[in-house]
């Protein structure tokens, strides 16, 4: 069955420097990887989809990779704010409308 | 993007009891999906919310357990039936237009506790 992993461990990072949080897959390329980011008590925000056939993508300073070979997605974030600080989670979709999710990363963003 | 409204926010609930939990979007939506959410854990899909037609279950989930309604296009409700302690968790509302290249919109969530 199709899995997404992505590290349990908090992610602390020092303000100003770039957070990389990493989206492992199983099995076959997915069609697509979403982001989204879930603060406590929220449901998850959508932030950014890439194709299976882009290496890349960026919004405003968000940028998320796909790399087929090592079947994993990075996900950036530059010059990271306190307010940065949530959860993020990584999805797969594949030929239909499901999702399959990661368990997602807890950022800290440290002033 | 389309506002996902769910009640109630939370609550606490006796064992064997039921609740229902409802979610209003603000425009037509073609698909609407319940999750369930434990703490530090991914969202694992209930079911996907049919308009006009019974509800699709995922393995593990079964329709006398969470009989879930889609009367129009933009509400449904899903019902936690005969409630126990391990029902306790987050119950997430979504929405989306379908298509794998189509993100999904969250509610807020229910966070339902059982005694």
């Amino acid at each position: 069955s199709q899995k997404i992993e992505q590290n349990s461990e908090a992610l602390n990072i020092q303000e100003g420097k770039t957070a990389t949080l990493t989206c492992n897959y199983t099995n076959y390329s997915p069609a697509y990887l979403q982001w989204y980011r879930q603060d406590p008590g929220r449901g998850p925000v959508f932030l950014l989809l890439i194709r299976e056939n882009e290496k890349e993508k960026r919004k405003e300073r968000l940028k998320v990779t796909f790399d087929t070979t090592l079947k994993q997605s990075l996900f950036h974030i530059t010059a990271s704010q306190p307010a940065d600080s949530a959860t993020y989670l990584c999805a797969r979709s594949d030929s239909n409308y499901q999702l399959i999710w990661g368990a997602g990363t807890k950022l800290i963003i440290k002033p | 993007s389309a506002v996902i409204s769910q009640k109630p926010s939370r609550d606490i609930c006796q064992r064997g009891t039921s609740l229902t939990i409802q979610c209003q979007v603000d425009s037509q939506v073609t698909m609407m999906f319940w999750y369930r959410q434990q703490p530090g854990q991914s969202l694992t899909l209930i079911a996907t919310a049919n308009q006009g037609s019974e509800a699709t279950y995922e393995s593990g989930f079964v329709i006398d357990k969470f009989p879930i309604s889609r009367p129009n296009l933009t509400f449904s409700t899903l019902t936690v039936s005969n409630m126990s302690p391990e029902d306790s968790s987050i119950y997430l509302c979504s929405v989306g237009q379908g298509g794998s290249n189509q993100p999904q919109h969250f509610g807020d969530g229910t966070r339902l506790s059982i005694l």
